[in-house]
């Protein structure tokens, strides 16, 4: 059974840092991009960023890019977000998901809000 | 960047109806369209990808169509089950999700 399970979110100040890692299990982990998407509260989805196979190629949503790094350790079969600089807009829900074209299995999502 | 407009952003229906989600993109992404529907406090879940192919169990009143800029997903009979909000998402190009279609009861 495919799994995929967030965690480290929470509460931070404008400015300050935060990572998210993503644990996946029951898939060949190799196989497959990984991609973060986020939904701010009462809102739409949007993704953040995607990573390939091997971790060589990264791509970013604008408002993300020079603050967020995606990454993925494939020895661990994880994905992570590190999220610097962070802003009250960067205040959501954030999914990992599985990303063979289409994001067809989705974590439970881990909470980020952005607060003084 | 791709845009992904849908339409409408609400819809009333009943149990029984027939009910169409539509979605334009800015450019042409091909067949590289998803469908998603997501409930209340759930992760979002894949109905249909490359525009018309359905997912594993998804079931067969699901229908996805259409190329290009232009698409659409169809719920043949509305089930209670289907109450819920429905995203197209483009992954040709990056990746961008529409606003959202939330269907609710009339």
């Amino acid at each position: 059974e495919v799994q995929l399970v967030e965690s480290g979110g929470g509460l931070v100040q404008p400015g300050g840092s935060l990572r998210l890692s993503c644990a996946a299990s029951g898939f060949i982990y190799t196989d497959y991009w990984m991609t973060w998407v986020r939904q701010a509260p009462g809102k739409g989805l949007e993704w953040v960023a995607s990573v390939n196979q091997d971790g060589g190629e990264k791509h970013y949503v604008d408002s993300v890019k020079g603050r967020f790094t995606i990454s993925r350790d494939n020895t661990k079969m994880s994905v992570s977000l590190q999220m610097n600089s962070l802003r009250a807009e960067d205040t959501a829900v954030y999914y990992c998901a599985r990303a063979p074209g289409s994001y067809d299995y989705w974590g439970q999502g881990t909470l980020v809000t952005v607060s003084s | 960047d791709i845009q992904m407009t849908q339409s409408p952003s609400t819809l009333s229906a009943s149990v029984g109806d027939r009910v169409t989600i539509t979605c334009r993109a800015s450019q042409s992404v091909g067949h590289w369209l998803a469908w998603y529907q997501q409930k209340p406090g759930q992760a979002p879940k894949l109905l249909i990808y490359k525009a018309s192919s359905q997912e594993y169990a998804v079931p067969s009143r699901f229908r996805g169509s259409g190329s290009g800029t232009e698409f659409t997903l169809t719920i043949s009979s509305l089930q209670p089950d289907d109450f819920a909000t429905y995203y197209c998402h483009q992954y040709d190009s990056d990746s961008t999700f529409g606003g959202g279609t939330k269907v609710e009861l009339k």
